[in-house]
């Protein structure tokens, strides 16, 4: 069965520094997702990318956070100026339609460490 | 908010038991979904009911949806050791999908 990959596993970083989270979708679905799950926490929607830009972004997701679709596989999140809060688990998801009615698939997230 | 809330927080039960979790949100939905997380992993699709579905059945799965009282439930049947893990639901509505903080299932075998 396809699956959503996520690079790294393990990210630490200093704080202040710039990190990029990547992630390949299932390849036939159309809707990106970007989620976070600080330790102990519910799972946050950041942003959702459709056609090439952002359809959908939370209160979370503000000038430090950028998505891009730099090929025709990756999905990446870049994370400028990284705080101590930011450290959380950082999970990608696709779906072949829109949120409202489509099941969601996960990859297995990128932990990520700001020191 | 359409945030769902999980109820109870945890539950432990033996294996062979059946498992009852329950969603409450607050607004109208499109659909509704369940995820598992298994510690350390991302989440799993379980099951999506609709606004206008009142049961459906997934193997031992069964989810419940009462949009008059605004709440779900999973039951799982029969458990096994391996259904340990955290559970959520998910409201749609014209927004993303909002998830609740999870009931953390424990199967003790």
């Amino acid at each position: 069965e396809p699956e959503v990959t996520q690079t790294p596993s393990h990210q630490v970083t200093q704080m202040g520094q710039e990190v990029i989270l990547r992630c390949v979708p299932i390849s036939n679905h159309l809707y990106f997702y970007w989620y976070r799950q600080i330790l102990g926490q519910k799972v946050e929607f950041l942003v959702s990318f459709y056609n090439n830009e952002i359809s959908e972004k939370s209160e979370i997701f503000d000038d430090q956070f950028s998505v891009e679709r730099p090929d025709g596989s990756n999905f990446t999140l870049k994370i400028r100026s990284t705080k101590l809060e930011d450290s959380a688990m950082y999970f990608c998801a696709s779906s072949e339609l829109g949120h409202s009615n489509q099941p969601q698939h996960f990859g297995d997230g990128t932990r990520l460490s700001i020191l | 908010s359409q945030q769902g809330e999980e109820d109870p927080q945890a539950l432990s039960i033996q294996e062979g038991e059946n498992a009852t979790m329950n969603c409450s949100y607050k607004t109208s939905i499109n659909n509704l979904q369940w995820y598992r997380q298994n510690s350390g992993r991302g989440l799993v699709h379980l099951i999506l009911i609709r606004s206008n579905e009142r049961e459906k059945h997934s193997g031992r799965l069964r989810v419940t949806l009462d949009t008059s009282k605004k709440s779900s439930s999973l039951l799982i049947t029969a458990s096994r050791a391996a259904d340990t893990a955290s559970y959520f639901c998910a409201v749609s509505g014209n927004t993303p999908l909002v998830f609740g903080k999870g009931t953390r299932l424990s199967v003790i075998a």
